[in-house]
């Protein structure tokens, strides 16, 4: 199992630019979330989604989107990057009911918009 | 509202010495509460879970207390080893949504 994959590992963008920041999982995994992890602060929670279908706002969804059209995959959108997107961003999944929910994180993908 | 807190963000323990990491929450409302571990350029793993019906769980050398009372967690790492060095997280999930604390980030000193 490869686990939960994300693609780049790295990206600079200008401001205003859009992009796709992929994640993948082969674990069947029923939920899936994004985060971001600025300096000195924890994970926030940008989007998540509990099966194919359907999805969520966490709590810093605005300039971001999201779509799960199967249960692998769940990319990120950025609508048009600004420098506040800066940031180190995670995907995680996890299992659904089976107790205490461990989540399974990505390398992360390291952006930095100009 | 951040809904779990951790206060310190740097510990510093000598090898050998227990660590003691702790973790604030105000919603009582979830199930279990989970701690991770992260080392730099990578992403987070998880390290213990501690159930909301259980006041403590422990796995080798990491035991995690639940204090519900006082709405409190702490985690325990006996003996500290170099290797424990990394950012450790706390967090609750409700319904595949998670909420992370701040971090704290340990060093154990050879």
């Amino acid at each position: 199992n490869a686990g939960v994959t994300q693609t780049p590992k790295f990206q600079v963008l200008k401001t205003g630019q859009s992009m796709t920041l992929q994640c993948a999982q082969d674990m069947n995994h029923e939920y899936m979330s994004w985060y971001r992890q600025d300096p000195g602060m924890g994970l926030r929670l940008i989007h998540y989604s509990v099966g194919a279908g359907i999805t969520d706002q966490g709590e810093v969804p605005n300039g971001y989107n999201v779509s799960r059209s199967t249960t692998e995959d769940f990319p990120l959108r950025l609508l048009s990057a600004a420098p506040s997107q800066t940031s180190v961003y995670f995907c995680a999944s996890s299992f659904r009911d089976r107790g205490y929910n461990e989540q399974f994180f990505g390398p992360g993908t390291r952006l930095t918009v100009l | 509202d951040q809904q779990v807190k951790q206060n310190s963000p740097s510990l510093s323990v000598q090898e050998g010495r227990i660590s003691i990491l702790n973790c604030d929450y105000t919603n009582s409302m979830f199930d279990y509460f989970l701690w991770y571990k992260k080392y730099p350029a990578e992403g987070p793993t998880f390290l213990i879970s501690i159930s909301s019906i259980k006041d403590k769980n422990e796995d080798g050398r990491f035991t995690v207390f639940l204090n519900k009372s006082a709405k409190h967690l702490s985690l325990h790492i006996v003996p500290s080893q170099p290797g424990d060095s990394a950012v450790y997280f706390c967090s609750n999930t409700n319904a595949g949504k998670s909420t992370f604390g701040d971090g704290t980030t340990l060093t154990v000193k050879p």
